[in-house]
């Protein structure tokens, strides 16, 4: 059972360039969020998409944007990078749906894009 | 304002001590759920236990501990009898019942435990 996967693994931009990381959820999950870590900091929330909608959206400036295929797979976007966007950034998986339940909650974290800005 | 924290940046010891790791949460919800993961060099979060708000009870899981207590807001880690392989940063997490699915973070705490 393949887990949460996410490319690349590592990638270096300029400023002002625009970026496009993927990720894959865990099998049979359809929830996706993205998180970026700074460096030394824990990881703050970006977004969250289900149903290949934007369901819950962090403090992130429009830059940030994303999208959900069919297949529950995601994209995060950056446009107009700073040297502040670099971090890591953690795609994590859940099972969504409505209602509330114990497993809405579980996320399955994948290894994380590094993203370096110069 | 922070949602969770943990305010001991880094933490060393040495193999076979016991070391328990702190956090202090923030919420007005009812319903909301306490994490810890670990995130050793390789960058990927481990998820090591979740609470919810209703059940104050302690938990151990073989050298690892959890003690959640309501009343102070706290869920803090213990790692009994340390190993080398303990090594790697530990994050708090807290998700509320009015925003399922997002996890808001603490800053971590390094820990180091030394042979």
């Amino acid at each position: 059972d393949a887990g949460v996967t996410q490319s690349p693994t590592h990638l270096i931009k300029t400023r002002g360039q625009q970026v496009t990381l993927r990720c894959s959820p865990k099998s049979g999950h359809d929830t996706v969020s993205w998180y970026q870590q700074a460096l030394g900091q824990g990881p703050q929330f970006i977004f969250q998409y289900y149903e290949e909608e934007e369901r819950q959206r962090g403090n992130f400036p429009d830059r940030f944007s994303g999208h959900q295929f069919p297949n529950y797979s995601s994209e995060l976007n950056v446009n107009a990078l700073l040297l502040g966007d670099s971090a890591l950034y953690l795609c994590a998986s859940s099972l969504g749906g409505a209602g509330i339940s114990e497993a809405y909650n579980e996320q399955f974290f994948g290894p994380g894009t590094r993203l370096t800005v110069l | 304002a922070q949602k969770v924290t943990q305010a001991q940046t880094e933490i060393s010891v040495v193999e076979k001590e016991d070391v328990t790791l702190d956090c202090v949460y923030e919420t007005r919800d009812t319903t909301y759920y306490l994490f810890w993961y670990k995130q050793p060099p390789s960058g990927e979060l481990v998820f090591l236990i979740r609470r919810n708000s209703f059940d104050e009870q302690n938990e151990i899981s073989g050298r690892y501990s959890w003690n959640f207590q309501k009343s102070t807001s706290s869920f803090n880690f213990t790692i009994t009898a340390s190993q080398v392989v303990d090594s790697a940063v530990y994050f708090c997490a807290l998700s509320e019942g009015s925003t399922l699915g997002r996890l808001y973070f603490g800053r971590g705490t390094q820990l180091t435990v030394w042979p």
